[in-house]
């Protein structure tokens, strides 16, 4: 258990308005993550974080922002959802600078009408 | 931009028996991780092996071990004495040291009695 949570762990909202995603960690990792699933392309990362107030834009971005006012909490927002946003969103950690090996919480399943 | 392939949509295997899912990716970079991740119905990624690009032994975990080959830049994980707990989709992961990970698109694997 890598101790990361996240919230809401499903949502379906309309196209148009805005959603928050938030993942939570216990561990005061360093390194946050957010990625999109969706079936034929695994998964693909949309930011990432590497302290507070620092981030970084990922494969799949537009359409997203992230924010880090504290370590333990990494919010992605969707300004106006749409359709194709509908998707299951994993937040990661990675616990050691060095191996760089991700370890993922429990996924969030949005859904966009 | 760093690619992966697993060119094995679907597998299946019966009980106790080695089951072999392929991995190859394409990159410039000389220093970089790969991974085999696990996720079962349950949604959960499982983080299952790591390999390391500057070392040449291959990695070992209990039933898990990889074959790999960074000249071919394969990849492939071998499950030994196949049980029922690893059914599962199972996702090949490259990693530079840019924080950037890449998933190919996922094998699902069935384990049958």
């Amino acid at each position: 258990d890598a101790g990361i949570t996240q919230s809401p762990r499903h949502k379906v909202t309309e196209t148009g308005t805005p959603v928050t995603l938030r993942c939570h960690q216990t561990e005061n990792h360093r390194y946050m993550y957010w990625y999109r699933q969706d079936p034929g392309h695994g998964l693909r990362l949309i930011h990432y974080s590497y302290g507070v107030k620092d981030t970084d834009k990922g494969e799949v971005s537009d359409g997203y922002s992230v924010s880090r006012s504290k370590t333990e909490d990494f919010l992605l927002t969707l300004e106006s959802a749409t359709s194709s946003q509908t998707s299951v969103y994993f937040c990661a950690i990675n616990p050691s600078g060095n191996s760089y090996e991700q370890y993922f919480g429990p996924g969030t399943r949005l859904t966009v009408t | 931009a760093q690619t992966v392939t697993q060119s094995q949509p679907e597998m299946s295997v019966q009980e106790a028996e080695t089951v072999t899912l392929s991995c190859t990716y394409d990159t410039s970079e000389n220093n970089y991780y790969l991974f085999w991740y696990k996720q079962p119905p349950s949604r959960q990624m499982i983080l299952v092996i790591r390999q390391e690009a500057y070392k040449q032994q291959n990695a070992t975990e209990n039933r898990f071990s990889v074959n790999f080959q960074k000249a071919a830049k394969s990849f492939s994980l071998k499950i030994s004495d196949s049980q029922l707990g690893d059914t599962a989709m199972y996702f090949c992961a490259f990693m530079k040291v840019s924080n950037d990970m890449r998933f190919g698109a996922g094998t699902r694997l069935t384990v049958k009695p």
